[in-house]
């Protein structure tokens, strides 16, 4: 079985500051993971994802994540945020050997950029 | 880019009557799920869906909910008799379902029952 635990259950930050969103997870099996992001009154759209090879994984609109087997985290960073990138951020994990794609999300945190 | 795409956007419904969920995912994925997300809570998976048969169902799925594929593009969520504590977004997502191939989701349909 596997969970996802979002630290940070709200990030106010000003626009052009760096950000970070912290993520860590637990899993008795190898995982993929992922990002997905929420705008206002919309579904999830995938962000990012790791499945292999380079622990630093680029997403769309700026972000990236670092996978850190050692302290089970995948953190999502983005180094200058925009207005526009407030949403709110869900983590997501899914065990290798899983029929299809299930995913476990995390509780989500709600990234709030002011001007 | 193909979407999945729910109906209805927004569901009235009273406490005790049934509704019914509307899904289409993408053409050639072969995984369905929906998942529920109450206001202010995290996103939880409900029920997984293959090869016409439920493969993976949560504890909150219970008797009083159903999964279908009438017709091979729709897929439904069916709650017989809902609560008040049904209220919630309702997902639907589909996948190709080899390893690691992410979810797509549809926007979702905001279930509120009275």
């Amino acid at each position: 079985a596997q969970s996802v635990t979002q630290l940070d259950s709200q990030v106010p930050v000003f626009e052009e500051a760096p950000v970070e969103l912290r993520c860590n997870y637990s899993s008795s099996v190898s995982v993929y993971l992922f990002w997905y992001v929420q705008y206002p009154n919309q579904g999830l759209q995938l962000l990012l994802k790791y499945l292999s090879g380079s622990t630093l994984v680029k997403g769309i609109n700026g972000f990236e994540a670092e996978f850190n087997k050692s302290q089970t985290s995948f953190h999502l960073r983005k180094p200058s945020v925009h207005i526009s990138d407030t949403a709110e951020y869900f983590c997501a994990v899914n065990g290798m050997g899983n029929q299809g794609g299930k995913l476990i999300f995390g509780q989500g945190t709600e990234l709030s950029v002011k001007p | 880019e193909p979407e999945v795409t729910q109906t209805p956007s927004h569901q009235v419904t009273q406490m005790g009557q049934e509704v019914i969920l509307r899904c289409v995912p993408i053409s050639n994925h072969l995984y369905f799920y929906w998942y529920r997300q109450i206001l202010g809570q995290k996103v939880e998976f409900l029920v997984s869906f293959y090869n016409n048969e439920i493969s993976e169902k949560s504890e909150i799925f219970d008797d009083q909910f159903s999964v279908e594929r009438p017709d091979g593009s729709n897929f439904t969520l069916k709650i017989r008799s809902t609560k008040l504590e049904d209220s919630a977004m309702y997902f639907c997502a589909s996948t190709l379902g080899a390893q690691g191939s992410p979810l797509h989701f549809g926007n979702g349909t905001r279930l509120t029952v009275t």
